[in-house]
């Protein structure tokens, strides 16, 4: 079936670092792919999307790159804030027509502190 | 613009109490509704969807049970509660869709704890 696979967390990073999460996905078809936002005690805020090959998701300072040939879509940021530290999770949604259930795949999430 | 709402915020519920969480949203119709668990510092599992009325599909067998009693509104319940329950529930929805791709919306999220 679907999957999503993030690199595993903490990422700790310094005030105005580079920033990437890696996001790779295994689907039949041709899914959405979001990258999701989650800072402590909410719920999960869209952060940016991408609804087929090549497409860039840009968003805050964030951009993601849906890449078919390596079936990824890696969260980038040129300067993190210590504002950034939330949880982020990666995820597909598939796009094949015999379903309208908009059923979401989700990663595990990947927290990410940033230090002053 | 489209709000989603859940209540109660936070809950302390005893084992083996029952539960009742509510999700409504504002301003689209004939959504699709989730809700999703998360476990303390760990992913998000999909316990029903509804794309309709009345309509529910449960993802994991358990002890709670979702109904969807007019269009706008989705509740998530349970006739005895486990220590297992605890957790973060989020409600999301989603645009009725034909063909897939697209995006959640999340609720604020209940805190639930039991003790």
């Amino acid at each position: 079936g679907d999957s999503v696979t993030q690199m595993e967390g903490p990422v700790t990073l310094s005030e105005e670092a580079f920033l990437t999460i890696n996001c790779t996905y295994t689907a039949t078809g041709y899914p959405s792919l979001f990258w999701y936002v989650q800072y402590p005690g909410e719920g999960l805020q869209l952060l940016l999307k991408a609804t087929k090959a090549d497409d860039k998701g840009s968003n805050k300072g964030f951009e993601a790159t849906y890449r078919k040939e390596t079936t990824s879509f890696h969260l980038e940021k040129g300067s993190v804030q210590v504002s950034d530290s939330a949880v982020y999770f990666c995820a597909l949604s598939d796009n094949k027509g015999s379903s309208n259930t908009g059923k979401l795949i989700f990663g595990q999430g990947t927290t990410l502190q940033v230090k002053p | 613009s489209q709000t989603i709402h859940q209540w109660p915020a936070t809950l302390v519920q005893p084992v083996g109490s029952p539960l009742s969480l509510e999700c409504t949203v504002e301003g689209t119709s004939n959504p699709n509704l989730y809700w999703y668990r998360q476990a303390a510092g760990r992913g998000l599992q999909l316990l029903f969807y509804s794309v309709g009325i009345g309509q529910i599909s449960s993802e994991v067998p358990q002890n709670l049970s979702a109904s969807r009693p007019q269009d706008r509104q989705f509740i998530l319940s349970s006739k005895k509660l486990l220590l297992s329950d605890s957790g973060f529930y989020l409600c999301a929805w989603s645009p009725l869709l034909t063909g897939g791709g697209y995006e959640q919306y999340f609720g604020p999220g209940t805190r639930l704890t039991v003790t």
